[in-house]
């Protein structure tokens, strides 16, 4: 069983379209995480959802939107895709400190 | 703020040989900190954390990890490399439990050669 299952593996898209990314953990995790890794490998976080509930927002752009409908999923969806948004996307979930990762969602904007 | 500082985008060993891997830290308030690596086209996976405690902390595969608060780092090694070791590896810090992020390092790519 996949602990952090994401969905698609690969998403490309044109500039523009709207997309959505979707994140399913069955660890029983309370909080989950997006991630966002760029072209030179450098990890940020996006967002922190808490039992449903947003708890960190790093200043990324209002066109992404993540929705948590209970504690094993949160989806993201992206509005009018850009060029930069090219990236490889990283669910996660974790209980205390310790993390698990999705397979990430490597999505490429043409 | 915390950050983390991981010298070396390229680290390259070969195989047999010792692997040393550096990470610096900033905290402002005692530290978790995590090893994690990241085969091609994969998630990351956990190879070892410190929390409190131990301070010689040994993960997966063989790695272990030393905190040293004095000299704030959290440097990864294993005494023999592998060609399977040939990854990318992230150290990372959070502020503990309650803490909802991870502070990644920039990664360093561990060539093996044979």
């Amino acid at each position: 069983d996949t602990a952090v299952s994401q969905t698609p593996k690969y998403l490309v898209t044109q500039m523009g379209n709207d997309k959505s990314i979707k994140c399913e953990q069955n660890l029983g995790h309370d909080t989950m995480y997006w991630y966002k890794q760029d072209s030179k490998k450098f990890l940020k976080i996006m967002f922190s959802y808490n039992n449903k509930e947003l708890i960190i927002n790093e200043t990324v752009p209002n066109r992404f939107s993540p929705k948590s409908p209970d504690k094993a999923h949160l989806n993201l969806h992206i509005n009018s895709l850009e060029l930069g948004d090219s990236a490889v996307y990283f669910c996660a979930s974790s209980l205390k400190s310790e993390a698990f990762f999705g397979q990430g969602t490597r999505l490429t904007v043409v | 703020a915390q950050s983390v500082t991981q010298l070396g985008s390229h680290v390259s060993v070969s195989e047999g040989a010792l692997v040393l891997l550096r990470c610096n830290y900033s905290s402002s308030v005692p530290p978790y900190l995590f090893w994690y690596v990241q085969y091609p086209n994969q998630g990351l996976q956990l190879l070892l954390k410190y929390t409190t405690g131990a301070t010689l902390v040994k993960g997966i595969n063989g790695f272990e990890a030393e905190f040293k608060k004095s000299e704030t780092s959290f440097h990864l090694t294993k005494p023999s490399a592998h060609m399977s070791d040939a990854a990318e590896y992230f150290c990372a810090v959070s502020d503990g439990d309650s803490s909802y992020k991870l502070i990644f390092g920039s990664g360093t790519r561990l060539l093996v050669r044979p």
